[in-house]
């Protein structure tokens, strides 16, 4: 059972590139989330899908987007990436009455 | 919006010694979830609380809830290294779908 699926692993990009962040469950869950994860700053909501077919801002959405592309597959998308999007990023899935199962992580470095 | 505020932030404690980590919340909620994270790793899930009152136990880890305090506990009986990592506090709000995550407590278990 692969859970939460993220790809890829790592990435390195210059400034003003830009890049989507894969995600996907295979738990049929509902909803669907993306993180972000700064050094003494925890995990910050970018953006959230409580079901297919809607998506919402959450704490720091700025300079994100994000498609909730079918139940399976919520991406995040960098249009110019910036150095201060240098982090961790993790998706999550869950249903309304389970936790939050979490990805592997992505570990972005813009330079 | 909600608040999870966590204390300790950093906790370094000796092997074999009892401790606890505080998650308060700010506004009302019945559900509350702990997880580990260990260096470069993702979430794992610890504990589900689902009702005031809830206690749950796992080995040398115990986490209980309060929901009329707003306040969760993690105690920790005679500490081992292997308990050494991140531990996150998080807070479902079933209205927006929301899950609010506390700013973490980073425990270093001593020889």
């Amino acid at each position: 059972n692969a859970g939460v699926t993220q790809t890829p692993k790592f990435q390195v990009l210059k400034t003003g590139q830009s890049m989507t962040l894969q995600c996907a469950q295979d738990m049929n869950h509902n909803s669907m989330y993306w993180y972000r994860q700064d050094p003494g700053m925890g995990l910050r909501l970018i953006y959230y899908s409580a079901s297919e077919g809607t998506t919402d801002k959450g704490e720091v959405p700025n300079g994100y987007n994000v498609s909730r592309l079918n139940k399976r597959e919520f991406s995040l998308r960098l249009e110019s990436a910036a150095p201060s999007q240098t982090s961790v990023y993790f998706c999550a899935s869950r249903d309304s009455s389970t936790e939050a199962f979490f990805g592997q992580g992505t570990r972005l470095t813009v330079v | 919006e909600l608040k999870v505020e966590q204390n300790p932030l950093f906790l370094s404690m000796q092997e074999g010694k009892n401790y606890t980590i505080y998650c308060n919340y700010s506004t009302t909620s019945d559900r509350l979830y702990w997880y580990r994270q260990d260096p470069g790793k993702s979430l794992e899930s610890l504990f589900v609380l689902l009702s005031n009152g809830a206690v749950k136990q796992e080995g040398r880890l115990m986490a209980s809830l309060d929901t009329k305090a707003r306040l969760s506990t993690l105690h920790i009986t005679a500490a081992v290294h292997d308990l050494s990592a991140t531990y996150f506090c998080a807070v479902d709000m079933r209205v927006d779908h929301q899950f609010y995550f506390g700013t973490g407590t980073s425990l270093t278990v001593i020889p």
